[in-house]
């Protein structure tokens, strides 16, 4: 069955630091990716999505991933983080049997 | 306020109680789920509803009930819960087909009902 994986549980940052978030699911075919971010004591939103195309997705407030079908991989990326942008980040991937499977999660902790 | 509702946001109950969570969109979508949030845990998938139709049940225990009277409102029907239970409760809709292709698009979620069973 599918699976996936976010790498770490926990991320701690200064501000201006550089994210890179790891996500990878375990079947390959045709996925469609996500990434959805949880701020604290607020629902759960999508980030990004990919669906086809250009493999380099951009999402909302300057956050963009990256999908590597050779390596099941879709990481998300910011260059330079804010206090603002802690929250949980969670993967979820889409297979052929349309079946939405989530990542656990990784929180986001922006030192100020 | 995303255009799902979720009532009540916090919710504690005795074993033996009877309680129900309830969802409301009001985003014309086409398709309500139940997911449980648990920490350092993936989202578990419920139940799912395509136009007021169960299509998933990922066999949940019977003690957790869903009902949808039509596609707006999504309720969980709680009765005889665990402590294990205690978690976090997101509604979500979306606009999808039917059957196969419920869930292919993007979610919409409510802010949860946390849920402490003592």
């Amino acid at each position: 069955a599918q699976s996936v994986s976010q790498h770490n549980h926990h991320v701690i940052l200064s501000e201006a630091a550089s994210l890179e978030l790891g996500c990878n699911y375990s079947y390959g075919g045709t996925v469609n990716l996500f990434w959805y971010v949880q701020y604290p004591g607020q629902h759960l939103q999508l980030l990004l999505k990919y669906f086809s195309g250009d493999p380099l997705v951009k999402g909302i407030k300057g956050f963009e991933a990256e999908f590597i079908k050779s390596k099941f991989s879709f990481n998300l990326r910011k260059p330079s983080v804010q206090w603002s942008d802690t929250a949980e980040y969670f993967c979820a991937v889409k297979d052929s049997n349309y079946q939405l499977i989530w990542g656990a999660g990784t929180k986001l902790i922006i030192k100020p | 306020e995303t255009g799902v509702t979720q009532t009540p946001r916090h919710l504690v109950m005795g074993m033996t109680n009877k309680k129900s969570l309830k969802c409301e969109q009001h985003l014309g979508h086409n398709a309500m789920y139940w997911y449980k949030q648990s920490a350092k845990k993936p989202l578990e998938l419920m139940f799912v509803y395509s136009l007021e139709e169960r299509v998933e049940n990922n066999s949940v225990p019977s003690r957790f009930s869903p009902e949808c009277p039509n596609s707006s409102h999504l309720f969980l029907h709680l009765h005889t819960l665990q402590p294990e239970d205690s978690a976090l409760y997101l509604c979500a809709s979306s606009q999808d087909g039917q059957g196969v292709f419920v869930g292919a698009n993007v979610l919409t979620f409510g802010a949860g009902s946390r849920l402490t069973v003592l």
